[in-house]
């Protein structure tokens, strides 16, 4: 089993539409979560970054995190062609020296004009 | 300024080459990651570095995988003898303080390579 579990899509949507992008986590030292960007043939680029437990608005987007479930999700408010892109969810642990993150598969979404 | 550039942006070589990516950082970022990313999966940690020591190297499949940093500047990633399954996407990333942190976009555009 993978430490992170992500649904790889493909995800349509129409335009304006709220999206809802999920992921489950085994490891319970994870204690930083992250969902990144990353268009076609280029590099992930950092979206939302949440510590621990709670939610974190910017802009159109929502991040939520429930450690009890080990459950994070990204939320997309009005929908743009321009957010059509594959998100990738990602998670760390805190103590030092194990820096590195352990992403999802990534989730294909497609915004529908 | 000037983000994460990585070199070739791609590689084509045959099975048994040796290949060399290179990665250069933001300049003044002491920690440097190695990951790779096949086709339709996410991406998997290969290496760390803390200005050119590796903390964490756990993440490099096999012994023909190599990877050194000069300072805190440019790092390759050597693979000997390619194989097939070695195709993918290599992404560097770099960061101020050892922390792939928030409010930042520090990875780089990648290196696909295909081994025939």
């Amino acid at each position: 089993q993978k430490e992170v579990e992500q649904d790889p899509g493909p995800l349509s949507v129409p335009e304006g539409a709220i999206v809802s992008l999920n992921c489950t986590y085994s490891n319970s030292a994870f204690q930083y979560f992250m969902w990144y960007r990353q268009y076609s043939r280029k590099g992930p680029e950092l979206l939302m970054y949440t510590y621990s437990s709670g939610n974190k608005e910017d802009g159109r987007f929502t991040a939520q995190v429930d450690k009890s479930s080990k459950y994070i999700s990204l939320f997309i408010r009005d929908s743009q062609p321009s957010d059509s892109a594959t998100y990738l969810c990602a998670m760390r642990q805190t103590n030092f020296g194990n820096e590195k993150l352990t992403f999802g598969t990534g989730t294909r979404l497609t915004i529908i004009p | 300024g000037a983000g994460v550039s990585q070199s070739p942006s791609n590689k084509v070589t045959e099975k048994g080459k040796d290949v060399e990516l290179r990665c250069d950082p933001i300049s003044g970022h002491t920690a440097l990651y190695w990951y790779r990313q096949r086709l339709g999966q996410g991406l998997e940690f290969l290496i760390y570095f803390q200005g050119n020591s590796a903390p964490d190297k756990s993440g490099l499949p096999s012994d023909r995988f190599s990877a050194e940093r000069t300072g805190e500047s440019v790092s390759t990633l050597t693979i000997q003898r390619t194989q097939q399954e070695d195709s993918a996407v290599y992404l560097c990333a770099s960061t101020p303080r050892g922390r792939l942190d928030a409010d930042t976009q520090y990875f780089g555009p990648g290196t696909r390579l295909t081994v025939l």
